[in-house]
């Protein structure tokens, strides 16, 4: 089983939708856990942090259900320039360094 | 100002050969890593030091060598490349191992690939 799983999609959506990613990770002592983006041959970038009590940065939240080792990240009022790959990353250790990462979910948005 | 920054960005080689690729920040960060990102996309860890000191070193074949001269660089050599080695190489930084929220920033990736 894969130390963190997501759905690669892709995720096709017209301008204006509400778009949800889910992510599940395996190893039940990760400690912290964000939401990457990287877009198409790009370096990947911190698009949000995920807590305990979730979490709004505009128009994305994240949720973390750690008794299901569940992430989520929800994106409304989708634009043109949210279509990227999105990684699920968790950090295992009790201090920063070790990330793990999802495979990334493609999400297009068209017009 | 480029805050993590890599040469080359791209790498064509010839199976067996030696090539290194460094790595720059200038976030005055303690911390800096290496990932391979594959044909498939995800992205691992190799390396990571901390203050020139190696913290992290994954399953990574003998012939992968971080070399670290100073916080600031970690430099890649690898030896006798093999045409798995063809992958996309970042370098990512933060500002220390403590904190367990600390961002990584990543540099723009190298293209390697062998032949």
């Amino acid at each position: 089983r894969k130390e963190v799983e997501q759905d690669p999609g892709p995720f096709n959506v017209p301008e204006g939708a509400t778009v949800a990613f889910n992510c599940t990770y395996s190893n039940s002592a990760s400690q912290s856990f964000f939401w990457y983006r990287q877009d198409c041959r790009k370096e990947p970038k911190l698009l949000m942090s995920v807590y305990s009590s979730g979490n709004e940065d505009g128009r994305f939240t994240a949720q973390l259900n750690r008794a299901s080792q569940y992430i989520s990240l929800l994106i409304r009022d989708s634009k043109l320039s949210d279509s990227a790959t999105y990684l699920c990353v968790v950090n295992i250790t009790w201090r920063a360094g070790k990330l793990i990462f999802g495979q990334g979910t493609t999400l297009q948005v068209k017009p | 100002d480029t805050a993590v920054s890599q040469t080359p960005k791209y790498l064509v080689t010839q199976m067996g050969n030696d090539k290194s690729i460094k790595c720059e920040q200038n976030l005055g960060h303690d911390t800096m890593y290496w990932y391979k990102q594959d044909s498939k996309k995800f992205l691992k860890i190799m390396f990571s030091y901390n203050n020139k000191e190696l913290i992290i070193n994954e399953t990574v074949p003998n012939r992968f060598s971080p070399k670290s001269p100073d916080k600031a660089h970690l430099n890649l050599h690898i030896n006798s490349l093999e045409l798995g080695d063809s992958a996309v190489y970042f370098c990512a930084s933060s500002q220390g191992l403590q904190g367990v929220y600390n961002e990584q920033f990543f540099g723009p990736g190298t293209r390697l690939t062998v032949l």
